[in-house]
């Protein structure tokens, strides 16, 4: 079974443009959750997704969002970038929603 | 904030047990305790989970003490290509609106030959 992939794997950006990453989750698994990783800030929760529906939030602007397909694939966009904004985003995927979850090897975005 | 404690550091040598320990005293009764690693630049890996009963699979064991306080992460027999980051987490099993994973900064395992 195929894991979970995420493109780009790497991305450069100047500040003030905009990003749009995509997550394929394992087949079957209908909850996708994303993350930031930073060295100052560590593994932090974006969102999550569960049947195209957005079921939780963390503390993030609003320049962050994401969306969900009916085929479970994710999406997530950042706005406006600032040079803060890289970082690894992670994406996870689960069967039905529960924290037993597996991740993808990450998009390593920079902004220049 | 993550809701444990675990050590920033951790050596263990090569074939032997690698115990890493997790404080969760504020664990509330339907909080699982989960464990994932992080090897360098890689995503995270899920280990394990439990509520109350030790737990085993074919990567570790999961030790909980009967006040749900603590646990303790065994690998049996650690190799180099265990060295990695092990994040020890409180979270309900769904996610969504009753709590997703909340990554604290881990315990840094090195396996040493």
């Amino acid at each position: 079974k195929a894991g979970v992939t995420q493109t780009p794997r790497y991305l450069i950006k100047t500040r003030g443009q905009q990003v749009t990453l995509s997550c394929s989750p394992i087949s079957g698994h209908r909850s996708v959750s994303w993350y930031q990783q930073t060295p100052g800030q560590g593994l932090q929760f974006l969102f999550e997704y569960f049947s195209e529906t957005q079921r939780n939030k963390g503390n993030f602007p609003g320049r962050f969002s994401g969306r969900q397909f009916s085929n479970s694939r994710s999406e997530m966009n950042v706005s406006t970038l600032e040079l803060g904004d890289s970082a690894l985003y992670l994406c996870a995927s689960s069967l039905n929603g529960n924290n037993e979850q597996f991740f993808g090897p990450g998009t390593r975005l920079t902004v220049l | 904030d993550a809701k444990t404690t675990q050590p920033p550091s951790m050596d263990c040598a090569e074939g032997r047990a690698a115990n890493l320990p997790c404080n969760h005293s504020t664990i509330s009764g339907n909080e699982y305790v989960y464990w994932y690693r992080q090897i360098h630049s890689q995503g995270p890996q899920y280990i394990i989970h439990g509520l109350k009963n030790n737990e085993t699979n074919e990567m570790a064991s999961l030790i909980i003490t009967e006040d749900r306080k603590s646990s303790t992460l065994i690998l049996p027999h650690a190799t180099l290509r265990d060295t990695a980051v092990y994040y020890c987490i409180v979270s309900f099993n769904y996610g969504g609106s009753q709590g997703n994973l909340i990554f604290g900064k881990g315990t840094k395992l090195s396996v040493k030959p």
